[in-house]
């Protein structure tokens, strides 16, 4: 069964501070993965996925296959950050996605 | 244009109603989507459509019913909701081709209520 766990609902740092939110998965297959942002009265958007191994809004996210995690960082986190953000998997080379999303971790990063 | 649009924002219903959401996009992409979100929740997949026909039905109720007009425009129709079907109800499309996996574009979403 395909399962996405963000163990975090809420994480609170200050501005300037690292921050990690983590994701674990559970699939039988080689998924792709992807963490969707969505900031306050804005609609849910791609933030990265794992396959472009770029940096996006300084967040970078790691595949680490053995420990089947996924985890989000950032080195300096910004209060533009503050958002909710959701860690997702989906079958790779499927044509369309069967996105399965996790419970989602609210960041805020207060000044 | 690279956004999907839903209409309408908010949608109050009765019981007896029948509403339908809209939902509207115009990057030729080939799949799209249904997503059901709670307060507090993740969305949940409810439907997908691949070129204009039904891929995936995630189980839901036969009171929800999608149609896929074409290539741009995907509709859900409502008929004798109850209340815990009160929820955000977002469109999503992907480019949709095989073999490559293109993320979501999502759309801001329909906020129902039925009373």
């Amino acid at each position: 069964a395909q399962r996405v766990t963000q163990p975090e609902k809420l994480l609170s740092v200050f501005k300037g501070a690292p921050v990690e939110l983590k994701c674990n998965y559970s699939y039988s297959g080689s998924p792709e993965l992807f963490w969707y942002v969505q900031y306050s009265r804005q609609r849910l958007q791609l933030l990265l996925r794992h396959i472009s191994r770029e940096s996006i809004k300084g967040f970078t996210a790691d595949l680490n296959k053995g420990e089947t995690s996924f985890h989000l960082k950032k080195p300096f986190a910004q209060e533009e950050d503050s958002a909710m953000y959701y860690c997702a998997l989906s079958p790779m080379n499927t044509g369309f996605q069967k996105l399965v999303f996790g419970t989602g971790t609210r960041l805020l990063v207060s000044p | 244009d690279t956004e999907v649009t839903q209409t309408p924002k908010h949608l109050v219903m009765g019981m007896t109603n029948k509403k339908s959401l809209k939902c509207e996009q115009h990057m030729g992409h080939r799949a799209m989507y249904w997503y059901k979100q709670k307060a507090k929740k993740p969305p949940e997949l409810m439907f997908v459509y691949s070129y204009e026909k039904l891929s995936i039905n995630e189980s839901v109720p036969s009171r929800f019913s999608p149609e896929c007009p074409n290539s741009s425009l995907l509709n859900l129709h409502l008929h004798a909701l109850q209340p815990e079907d009160s929820a955000l109800y977002l469109c999503a499309s992907s480019q949709g081709q095989q073999g490559v996996n293109s993320p979501l574009h999502f759309g801001n979403g329909t906020r129902l209520t039925v009373t």
